[in-house]
């Protein structure tokens, strides 16, 4: 079995501050994570994934997340927030080792960026 | 690339309609396509999973008789709501994906559907 948590339902940060979105996961084997970001009415846009190598990833609009194997975490990170990151972010896991090949979605957190 | 297109944006209908909705992935062979339904406290429920050719997979809980599912080519997936009511009122999203390389791609997302039912 798969499953993720994010363990905060909304965020708030204000602009030029860094910013933090949690994520946990627990799969079998080796997981594949995945984040993407939702904006109003809108479909989910891939922002960075997980799969092997480095554990810090680099993805788009300046976005990062770290991956630690020893907390079974994935946070999502950003150095300075921006008023436009203000959006709804998932966090997704599947099992790499063979297991399923549809991932799991977190619920979701809700982001806000101050001005 | 790897753009998805999904229509249409937003369908309001009389209850008892049935509506259809299509999503195309535009540039790529989506082997797999996803159905979900995304409830105002915005979390995702994932509907059906489909692949090219092949009969959709439907989540527990989820009536395949009452959401038509069809896999038709590797670019385009329908998904239709019959005889829908009030109930079934909600934002649909599909998304695709390349099932290459072990499986290590993201799914990509169309804009989603607006259903309100009257």
């Amino acid at each position: 079995a798969q499953s993720v948590a994010q363990p905060e339902d909304q965020v708030n940060v204000a602009e030029g501050n860094p910013l933090t979105v949690k994520c946990t996961y627990s799969v079998s084997g080796n997981p594949y994570l995945f984040w993407y970001v939702q904006y109003p009415n809108r479909g989910l846009q891939f922002l960075l994934k997980y799969i092997t190598g480095d554990n810090l990833v680099k993805g788009s609009y300046g976005f990062e997340a770290e991956f630690n194997k020893s907390q079974t975490s994935f946070h999502l990170k950003k150095p300075s927030a921006l008023v436009s990151d203000s959006a709804l972010y998932f966090c997704a896991v599947r099992d790499g080792s063979g297991g399923s090949y549809i991932p799991t979605f977190g619920r979701g957190t809700s982001l806000i960026v101050h001005p | 690339g790897a753009v998805v297109s999904q229509h249409p944006s937003r369908v309001i209908c009389k209850s008892g309609t049935s509506v259809k909705i299509e999503c195309r992935s535009l540039d790529f062979q989506a082997t797999t396509m996803f159905w979900y339904r995304q409830f105002p406290k915005k979390s995702l429920m994932l509907m059906a999973t489909s692949n090219e050719g092949s009969k959709a997979t439907y989540e527990q809980g989820v009536e395949k008789d009452k959401f038509l599912i069809n896999h038709a080519s590797l670019t385009l997936s329908t998904l239709t709501v019959t005889s829908a009511h009030p109930e079934d009122s909600s934002f649909y999203i599909c998304s695709a994906s390349y099932r290459g390389y072990g499986g290590n791609q993201p799914q990509h997302f169309g804009d989603g559907t607006r259903l309100s039912i009257l």
